[in-house]
């Protein structure tokens, strides 16, 4: 069965430094992953997907099937980036649905 | 509409009662899915409708629980005989295809607290 685990439930930093979520996800065939954002109040959202090879908002992604990872990077924090993040994955042999990781909740300090 | 809409945002209902929570897609999405975020338990998929194919009913967690899709589009979930493990945040989220690689796109959700 398909597995999404993010090991950081809190990640804590300061404005303009560096941040990573990490992903790690488990997976027999091709995988789709996705990164998933809720905003304080708001309701969840796409933030990116990896097929789509883009940046949002300042974050990138990369799938790495090597080390089965799908890590998100932004190079400097900014305030507004506090939010929950989810790391997902979909798959034909998953019947096309979402698995969702357990969320890291980002707080970015002034 | 502009987004997923879903009724009742919140819910709140006595042990044993049955409660239908609904949820209006994006106009034109062939997909819709339900899911449920709990504490301690995360977000999990339930059931998702594509066209007119029989629903994918793998992740619901027992009989207690059911749902239809009417006329492709506005989707009803019921849960029957309501216990205290069912309160969570039930969302709805729907995409234009089916497929894996399609963005869904999600409701507020609605909270279900059950005395």
């Amino acid at each position: 069965a398909q597995r999404v685990t993010q090991p950081e439930k809190l990640l804590s930093v300061f404005k303009g430094a560096p941040v990573e979520l990490k992903c790690n996800y488990s997976y027999s065939g091709s995988p789709e992953l996705f990164w998933y954002v809720q905003y304080s109040r708001q309701r969840l959202q796409l933030l990116l997907r990896h097929i789509s090879r883009e940046s949002i908002k300042g974050f990138t992604a990369d799938l790495n099937k090597g080390e089965t990872s799908f890590h998100l990077k932004k190079p400097f924090a900014q305030e507004e980036d506090s939010a929950m993040y989810y790391c997902a994955l979909s798959g034909i042999a998953a019947g096309n649905k979402l698995t969702f990781g357990g969320g890291t909740r980002v707080l970015v300090k002034p | 509409g502009a987004g997923v809409s879903q009724s009742p945002s919140n819910k709140v209902t006595e042990k044993g009662k049955d409660v239908e929570l609904r949820c209006d897609p994006i106009s034109g999405h062939t997909a819709l899915y339900w899911y449920r975020q709990s504490l301690g338990q995360g977000l999990e998929f339930l059931i998702y409708f594509q066209g007119n194919s029989a629903p994918d009913k793998s992740g619901l967690p027992s009989d207690r629980f059911s749902a239809e899709r009417t006329g492709g589009s506005v989707s009803t979930l019921t849960i029957q005989r309501t216990q205290q493990e069912d309160s969570a945040v039930y969302l709805c989220a729907s995409s234009p295809a089916w497929g894996a690689n399609q963005p869904q796109h999600f409701g507020d959700g609605t909270r279900l607290s059950i005395l």
